[in-house]
Formats: C-alpha cells, sequence, structure tokens
C-alpha cells in the first residue's frame, strides 16, 4: 500500500537561509509525487510535481524537488527562503489511480 | 480564469443542525472529491465522484452525505454536526492528464464553526 512520510513536522529557518523538507514514500509501482503549499485559511496550491522524464523539477518561486528512485524520496528544497514561504507544504503520491496520499505535513516557519 | 469556488468561506452552525457546503468549478473536470482537514493534519478524503459514480470512503462517518447536480457542482451535506465535525472543508478537481495521472486543483476551503 502507498504512505507518505514527512518526518519533520516543523522547519524553522532564517531568512534566506537554505532549507530541505523531507518526503519518503513506499508503493510497489511506479508513482507520480506532488508538493502542495497551503497558507493559513486557504486550500492547497500545487507547487512542482514528478510525473516522468527529468528527475530534477522546478516551481516559478524557486522551489525545486528531486525523485529518487532507488532511495524513494522526494525532497523539497530552496537555496534562500522568503518571510513570505512560512505555510505548510504536504508532499503527496499518486500511483494510477484518482486519488492522492498525503503526508502529514511539514510547516516552513520563516524568521527574519 | 478557471478555478474552484467554494461557497461560503466560513460557515457556522448549530449543533445537530444541517448544514451544505458547496463547490463549483469552471475547469469543467469530470472528478471533484470534498476532503476534511483538520487544524495542522493532512487532508483526509471524504469521499469523490468520478463523474456521476459516487466513491464514498470506507472510514465516512454517514453523517457526511453529497450530491453532484452536474459537472460543475458538488455539494457536501452535514445532516447533524457534532462539535467533532468542526474543521477546514476542501473542494478538489481533477481528470485524467496526458502523463496518466490526475492533477487535483484545490478550491479556498470552506472554515466550518460547529457551536
Amino acid at each position: 500500500a502507498q504512505s507518505v512520510t514527512q518526518l519533520d513536522s516543523q522547519v524553522p529557518v532564517f531568512e534566506e537561509a537554505p532549507v530541505e523538507l523531507r518526503c519518503n514514500y513506499s508503493s510497489s509501482v511506479s508513482v507520480y509525487l506532488f508538493w502542495y503549499v497551503q497558507y493559513p485559511n486557504q486550500g492547497l496550491q500545487l507547487l512542482l510535481k514528478y510525473l516522468s522524464g527529468s528527475t530534477l523539477v522546478e516551481s516559478i518561486n524557486g522551489f525545486e524537488a528531486e525523485f529518487n528512485k532507488s532511495q524513494t524520496s522526494f525532497h523539497l528544497r530552496k537555496p534562500s527562503v522568503h518571510i513570505s514561504d512560512t505555510a505548510e507544504y504536504f508532499c503527496a503520491v499518486s500511483e494510477t489511480t484518482d486519488k492522492l496520499i498525503f503526508g502529514t505535513g511539514t510547516r516552513l516557519q520563516v524568521f527574519p | 480564469d478557471a478555478m474552484v469556488i467554494q461557497n461560503p468561506r466560513y460557515q457556522v452552525t448549530q449543533f445537530g443542525k444541517p448544514v451544505t457546503l458547496s463547490c463549483s468549478q469552471t475547469l469543467n473536470h469530470n472528478v471533484m472529491y470534498w476532503y476534511q482537514q483538520k487544524s495542522s493534519q493532512a487532508p483526509k478524503l471524504l469521499f469523490h465522484y468520478y463523474d456521476k459514480d459516487f466513491n464514498n470512503e470506507a472510514d465516512t462517518p454517514d453523517n457526511f452525505q453529497s450530491r453532484r447536480p452536474n459537472t460543475s457542482f458538488c455539494f457536501l451535506d452535514i445532516r447533524s454536526p457534532g462539535l467533532g465535525d468542526a474543521a477546514m472543508y476542501l473542494c478538489a478537481t481533477s481528470r485524467l492528464g496526458a502523463s496518466g495521472t490526475y492533477e487535483q486543483y484545490f478550491g479556498p476551503g470552506t472554515r466550518l464553526t460547529v457551536t
């Protein structure tokens, strides 16, 4: 069965520092991987996704994630965070179904 | 812009008083989902429609019902809200993409308070 593990429930970091949010998954078949961001009292916004092809995917606001099949990971990184990146980040996995399996989320708190 | 719309954004209801949350979409997606999200937790899928076919999750309480009168609209009915049903309710839509997966688009959510 699919599962997603986000080991870090909270990640505090200072502004302009690099950050990595970890995501590991378990699945016996090929998967599609997603990172969603949720700002307070808002819905989830798709940040980036891995469907196929290049294992390194990027978002428009400087985040990137790398699909590592051997380590079953899809960690999210940003070289320099901004205050506005403070939010909850959810990793999600899908096989060839119309459902997503979410991780428990990581709260990124950026301090000035 | 094509989008997923949820009304109202904030809803207050009384214990035991039926409440309906609504979701509409302009994306023309054939799949629509309802999630419940409690504070500091991941969204929990309640049910979803694949076209007109209703798919209930095994652990969704009977207190939660849904209607999808057409492609664009989907409703979540809570027949007798309890204090434990206070949460953010998220609607999402998707369709099968060229990649072979369903990419979900979320609405802004409705925060339900039960008094």
